[in-house]
């Protein structure tokens, strides 16, 4: 079993519509959650992090943390074409030199 | 700010033959690196912690003979995939910790390098 599980998709929604994107872990030791944005050829890019159980909004950006369930969430709200691409969770101790460790992403697809 | 640049951004080679891969923070100091490995539809899989002027951690299951890692600068990181074979053909990224941030966020990636062997 992955440490981080996290549907591949792909999740094809209209424009405007919510897209919602989760993943699951198995490590209790996670403390920190972020979610990065990667489009096709280039390097993931920080879309938002945080390291307590709850909500984070910035934006059109929630994210949403539920340690007890080691569940984590992000929406997009208003979803344009643009946001069109595949979004990774990643996760790490609070100390362990930084690393982290990824989902397997989830391809999103915003039709106009 | 926070910009890392990897050089080359897409590479072919012969079998057999050797590759380097060049990973720049420029506008900030990175004592630390990382190298990540990603097929196609695939998460990243972290390689390699780099460190200044220290030798490099490899993750299990990685050959630290087969891909030579060198941080000589707090600004520059090199990966060599040496003797490459069609197998290691894949998207090479690299992120860099800013040595003046303290939180696991604060790590910025590059924006990859393509290998192919034929």
């Amino acid at each position: 079993q992955k440490e981080v599980e996290q549907d591949p998709g792909p999740l094809s929604v209209p424009e405007g519509a919510i897209v919602s994107l989760n993943c699951t872990y198995s490590n209790s030791a996670f403390q920190y959650f972020m979610w990065y944005r990667q489009y096709s050829r280039k390097g993931p890019e920080l879309l938002m992090y945080t390291y307590s159980s709850g909500n984070k909004e910035d934006g059109r950006f929630t994210a949403q943390v539920d340690k007890s369930s080691k569940y984590i969430s992000l929406f997009i709200r208003d979803s344009q074409p643009s946001d069109s691409a595949t979004y990774l969770c990643a996760m790490s101790p609070k100390a362990a030199g930084n690393k982290l460790t990824f989902g397997g992403g989830t391809r999103v697809l915003v039709k106009p | 700010g926070a910009v890392v640049s990897q050089h080359p951004s897409w590479v072919i080679c012969k079998s057999g033959t050797s590759v380097k891969i060049e990973c720049r923070s420029l506008d900030f100091q990175a004592t630390t690196m990382f190298w990540y490995r990603q097929f196609p539809k695939q998460s990243l899989m972290l390689m390699a912690t780099s460190n200044e002027g220290s030798k490099a951690t490899y993750e299990q299951g990685v050959e630290k003979d087969k891909f030579l890692i060198n941080h000589a600068s707090l600004t520059l990181s090199t990966l060599t995939v040496t003797s490459a074979h069609p197998e290691d053909s894949s998207f090479y990224i690299c992120s860099a910790r800013d040595s003046a941030g303290t939180e696991v966020y604060e790590q910025y990636f590059g924006p990859g390098t393509r290998l192919t062997v034929t």
